[in-house]
């Protein structure tokens, strides 16, 4: 069964920083692009960053570039973001998707709440 | 950056009933769509891609159809379970998109 877990998350300061991580199992990780997708309190679903599968690709929304950083350790079937200088606009579940172009299946997200 | 619009923002049906979600893209993606349902309280899950293929275990009811800017998602006959949210969403382009959602509630 293919699983998604993700970890990390939690109450940080605006201008911050928090490193979430997501752990596959059930399907060989190095094959597959790897996404985040976000979605604030009660709102829609944000793509955030794409990962190819060897790391040489990345791709970002525009409201992230420069302060998000996506990575992956195929050794370790793990799918890391790396959040800096955190803004209010931040807050939302974070989900981690297998694929990068119709993600599926998707973890069940890690809260990230910035708030002073 | 393509920006996806969906319409309505509610739809309102009976049990039984027919119900047709719109899709619009500012540029085309061809046919490089995917529709997914969100429950209350759960991850979305992968309906169609290609626009019209059904992913794994998604039931017949579920259709999609267009290409370049507009496309539809058709539920032929709603079931209690499809009561949800749907997104759709681009992958010709990057950054990936997704319209804002179309919630299907009980009428």
């Amino acid at each position: 069964e293919v699983q998604l877990v993700e970890s990390g998350g939690g109450l940080v300061q605006p201008g911050g920083s928090l490193r979430l991580s997501c752990v596959a199992s059930g399907f060989t990780f190095s094959d597959y692009w790897m996404s985040w997708v976000r979605q604030a309190p009660g709102k829609g679903l944000e793509w955030v960053a794409n990962i190819k599968q060897d790391g040489s690709e990345k791709y970002y929304v525009d409201s992230v570039k420069g302060r998000f950083t996506i990575s992956r350790d195929n050794a370790k079937k793990s799918l890391y973001l790396q959040m800096n200088s955190l803004r209010a606009e931040d807050t939302a579940l974070y989900y981690c998707a297998r694929g990068g172009y119709y993600p599926d299946p998707w973890g069940q997200g890690t809260l990230v709440t910035v708030s002073s | 950056e393509i920006v996806m619009t969906q319409s309505p923002a509610t739809l309102s049906v009976s049990p039984g009933e027919r119900a047709t979600l719109s899709c619009r893209a500012s540029q085309s993606v061809t046919t490089n769509l995917a529709w997914y349902q969100q429950k209350p309280g759960q991850a979305p899950r992968l309906l169609i891609y290609g626009a019209s293929t059904r992913a794994t275990g998604i039931p017949a009811r579920f259709s999609g159809s267009g290409s370049g800017t507009e496309f539809t998602l058709t539920i032929s006959s709603l079931q209690s379970e499809d009561f949800a949210v749907y997104y759709c969403q681009q992958y010709n382009n990057w950054p990936r998109a997704f319209g804002q959602g179309t919630k299907v509630e009980i009428k």
